[in-house]
C-alpha cells in the first residue's frame, strides 16, 4: 500500500544540525512532488517546502530558508530535509507528504498533499 | 504571504448535527483551497481539494463551496469520527499556509 515513513528525528541543540529521511513505498515515487510540513507542540500545521518531481524545482517557508535544504534520491525512492542552525522554535513534528499536481488551467496547477507520513519529532533543546 | 482565517476556532457539536466551518484567504485564490482532518496524535487527512472536490475515500457527508477568498466546510451530519481538528490551506502561491485550525469537539 503507498505509504511514507519518516525517520532521523531526535534531540538536539540550538545551532546544531539533523538530517530528515521520508522513505516512500507503493507508488512511483519519481511521479510525484514532495513535500515537507511540521506542527510544533500544541500548535497548527506550517508548510516547510516542497519538491518537484525531478528535484528541479524547490520552495521553502521563509522561517526555514537558508537553513533547511530539501533534497530526494528517485532512485532510493526517498525524501530528505537537511535541517542546519536548528532554533528552539524549530522543535516540531515533522511530516513528509505527497504532492499530488493537477492541471487547472493550461497556466495553473491544483496542489493538494493526499497521503502524509505518520511524522517524525525534532526537539531543539540546550 | 496569503494569510488564512478560519471560524470558529472550536465548535461543540452532538451526533448527527449539521457543522459548518468557514475559511478565509487574504486575497483570492480562486479555487485552490484544500480542507484537512487532524484527530490527535495523527497525521492529517486529505478530505477536499480544489475548494470541492471530495478525495477518494472520504464520506459523502463532507463536502467543501466557495471560491475567490471565501470557503465552506461542511459536514451534513456529524460522526463520532468526525470530532477532530479541520484545517484549511491554500496553494494559490508558495508559501504555501494552513489556517489556525477549527476544533470540533463533543456536546
Amino acid at each position: 500500500q503507498v505509504q511514507l515513513v519518516e525517520s532521523g528525528g531526535g534531540l538536539v541543540k540550538p545551532g546544531g544540525s539533523l538530517r530528515l529521511s521520508c522513505a516512500a513505498s507503493g507508488f512511483t515515487f519519481s511521479d510525484y512532488y514532495m513535500s515537507w510540513i511540521r506542527q510544533a507542540p500544541g500548535k497548527g500545521l506550517e508548510w516547510v517546502s516542497y519538491i518537484s518531481s525531478s528535484g528541479s524545482t524547490i520552495y521553502y517557508a521563509d522561517s526555514v530558508k537558508g537553513r533547511f535544504t530539501i533534497s530526494r534520491d528517485n532512485a532510493k525512492n526517498s525524501l530528505y530535509l537537511q535541517m542546519n542552525s536548528l532554533r528552539a522554535e524549530d522543535t516540531a513534528v515533522y511530516y513528509c507528504a505527497r504532492v499530488k499536481v493537477v492541471a487547472a488551467t493550461p497556466y495553473y496547477y491544483y496542489y493538494y498533499m493526499d497521503v502524509w507520513g505518520k511524522g517524525t519529532t525534532v526537539t531543539v533543546s540546550s | 504571504d496569503i494569510q488564512m482565517t478560519q471560524s470558529p476556532s472550536s465548535l461543540s457539536a452532538s451526533v448527527g448535527d449539521r457543522v459548518t466551518i468557514t475559511c478565509r484567504a487574504s486575497q483570492s485564490i480562486s479555487s485552490y483551497l484544500n480542507w484537512y482532518q487532524q484527530k490527535p496524535g495523527k497525521a492529517p487527512k486529505l478530505l477536499i481539494y480544489a475548494a470541492s472536490s471530495l478525495q477518494s475515500g472520504v464520506p459523502s457527508r463532507f463536502s467543501g463551496s466557495g471560491s475567490g477568498t471565501d470557503f465552506t466546510l461542511t459536514i451534513s451530519s456529524l460522526q463520532p469520527e468526525d470530532f477532530a481538528t479541520y484545517y484549511c490551506q491554500q496553494s494559490y502561491s508558495t508559501p504555501w499556509t494552513f489556517g489556525p485550525g477549527t476544533k470540533v469537539d463533543i456536546k
